[in-house]
């Protein structure tokens, strides 16, 4: 988990509330990701951001926004459209973003759970 | 499209012996390969990787894994499993748009 921090570690989302969860790295990573895990699916993507000030949408982008206005911080908005947003956030950098064979590194990942 | 898969939703083994979590992939081209490890309520940590070269991938915590490519396998493997390998392990190919594609995870148990 080192050098990637997330915050909180539990969130309780009520009705119709758009919650935002904190991703910062200090890895001078250029590439940020944002995965959800169910139990028994894996890990499915959100969004990514290889640079500053673009992102690009994953799999499962519907319901959620993110921004990439610093390098370090790659913040994940959960809005009211999610419908079913109770899972594990996992954050997640690389060097680039370009490359195949390129580590993603984890964060401790958020607990969201529905009111 | 690229894909893992890991056929055992959970594996047992006594403490001491030798454990295998399977991983058998589905890519186009040359496969690069990672195995990722989770412990409850943590996020993931990376274990190895296979890029190219060598068959056999020694990665963190002594586990290693043996890539055969005429079995389109990717097999973690430790020879001495200890408690506290106890965790869920993920299998990942890299997938389009910059994702890593992940399979279901094993769960494994190491009892005394």
């Amino acid at each position: 988990d080192g050098g990637i921090t997330q915050s909180p570690k539990y969130l309780f989302r009520k009705e119709g509330q758009n919650v935002t969860l904190s991703c910062e790295q200090n890895l001078n990573h250029d590439a940020m990701y944002w995965y959800r895990q169910d139990p028994g699916q894996g890990l499915r993507l959100i969004y990514y951001s290889q640079i500053v000030n673009d992102f690009q949408k994953g799999d499962i982008a519907e319901g959620y926004s993110v921004s990439r206005e610093k390098k370090e911080s790659f913040p994940l908005t959960v809005t009211s459209a999610q419908k079913n947003p109770t899972a594990f956030y996992l954050c997640a950098s690389s060097i680039q973003g370009f490359g195949q064979g390129e580590t993603q590194y984890f964060g401790p990942g958020t607990r969201l759970l529905v009111l | 499209a690229q894909s893992v898969a890991q056929p055992e939703d959970q594996v047992n083994v006594a403490e001491g012996n030798p454990l295998t979590v399977k991983c058998t992939y589905s890519v186009s081209g040359n496969p690069y390969l990672f195995w990722y490890v989770q412990y409850p309520n943590r996020g993931l940590q990376f274990l190895l990787k296979y890029i190219t070269g060598d068959n056999l991938v020694k990665g963190s915590y002594g586990f290693e894994a043996e890539f055969n490519k005429s079995q389109t396998s990717f097999h973690l493997k430790k020879p001495s499993a200890l408690v506290s390998d106890s965790a869920l392990y993920f299998c990942a190919v890299p997938g389009g748009g910059n994702k890593l594609t992940f399979g279901t995870g094993t769960q494994l148990k190491v009892e005394l």
